[in-house]
C-alpha cells in the first residue's frame, strides 16, 4: 500500500551544520510531495514542496529534490540554527483520494 | 497566509460528555481533512470531505463523526469521551489536488 518511510529521530545537531533527513515514498504513480514542519504546540506549515520529477522544493535554506528513479525526496539544509528545531514530515498527495499521506515524523534539535 | 482555524485549542472533559471540535476555513477550499497524531507524532487520517455533504472515513478507525454543511466548515463530535480520544486533533483544506494548510490543532484530554 501507500505508505511514506523517512529516517528515524532524534537528530541532534550543532548549529551552522549540515542537515540530511531522509525519506522515501511507495504509492501510485507520480504524487505531488511536500516537507511539512511542525514547531512545538502548533499546526503543521508546509515548508516546501515538488510536483514532478527533477524538480526541487526550497524554501528558508531547505531543499529537496523529487527522484523519481529511488521514490525519494530527502529534506537537506546546509547550515541549521537554534531555530529550525522541530519535527518534520515528509508526505504525499494521494492521486486517488487526494489527502495527503505522512511519514512518521523526524524530531530535529539544534544545539548552540 | 493560510486562514483556517480550530476551537478550542486545549480542552479537557471527562469521561462519556459529549465534544464538538470546531474547524472552519476561509479560503473556498472543497477538501477538509481531521488528522489524529499520536504522541509519538505520527499522523493518521481519520476524516475527509469532498465538499459540501460528502464525509469519508480515513486509514484509522475512530469513533467521532463528522459533518460539512457548510463549505467553510467541518466539526468534528465524540458522542462519548473516553481516556483512549486523548490526543491532538488537526484539521486541514486543499484546494483540489494541491498542498494543505492546517489549523493549531486542538489537544483533547479526557479525564
Amino acid at each position: 500500500g501507500n505508505s511514506v518511510t523517512q529516517m528515524e529521530g532524534p537528530v541532534t545537531l550543532s548549529e551552522e551544520a549540515f542537515l540530511t533527513i531522509n525519506c522515501t515514498y511507495t504509492a501510485t504513480g507520480y504524487p505531488s510531495l511536500f516537507w511539512y514542519v511542525q514547531y512545538p504546540g502548533e499546526g503543521l506549515q508546509l515548508l516546501l514542496k515538488a510536483t514532478k520529477a527533477d524538480d526541487k522544493g526550497s524554501n528558508k535554506g531547505f531543499e529537496a529534490t523529487y527522484r523519481k528513479e529511488t521514490t525519494s525526496f530527502h529534506l537537506e539544509k546546509g547550515s541549521v540554527q537554534v531555530s529550525d528545531s522541530a519535527v518534520y514530515f515528509c508526505a504525499f498527495m494521494d492521486t486517488g483520494r487526494r489527502a495527503l499521506t505522512f511519514g512518521s515524523g523526524t524530531r530535529l534539535q539544534v544545539q548552540p | 497566509e493560510a486562514d483556517i482555524y480550530q476551537t478550542p485549542r486545549y480542552l479537557v472533559i471527562g469521561t462519556g460528555k459529549k465534544i464538538t471540535l470546531e474547524c472552519s476555513q476561509t479560503m473556498g477550499h472543497d477538501k477538509m481533512y481531521w488528522y489524529q497524531q499520536d504522541p509519538g507524532m505520527e499522523l493518521h487520517l481519520i476524516h475527509y470531505s469532498y465538499g459540501v455533504n460528502s464525509t469519508e472515513k480515513g486509514d484509522l478507525s475512530s469513533e467521532s463523526t463528522v459533518s460539512r454543511i457548510r463549505t467553510e466548515h467541518f466539526p468534528l463530535t465524540l458522542e462519548s469521551a473516553r481516556p483512549s480520544h486523548t490526543s491532538q486533533y488537526l484539521c486541514a483544506s486543499s484546494p483540489w489536488g494541491d498542498e494543505a494548510f492546517f489549523g493549531q490543532g486542538t489537544r483533547l484530554t479526557v479525564v
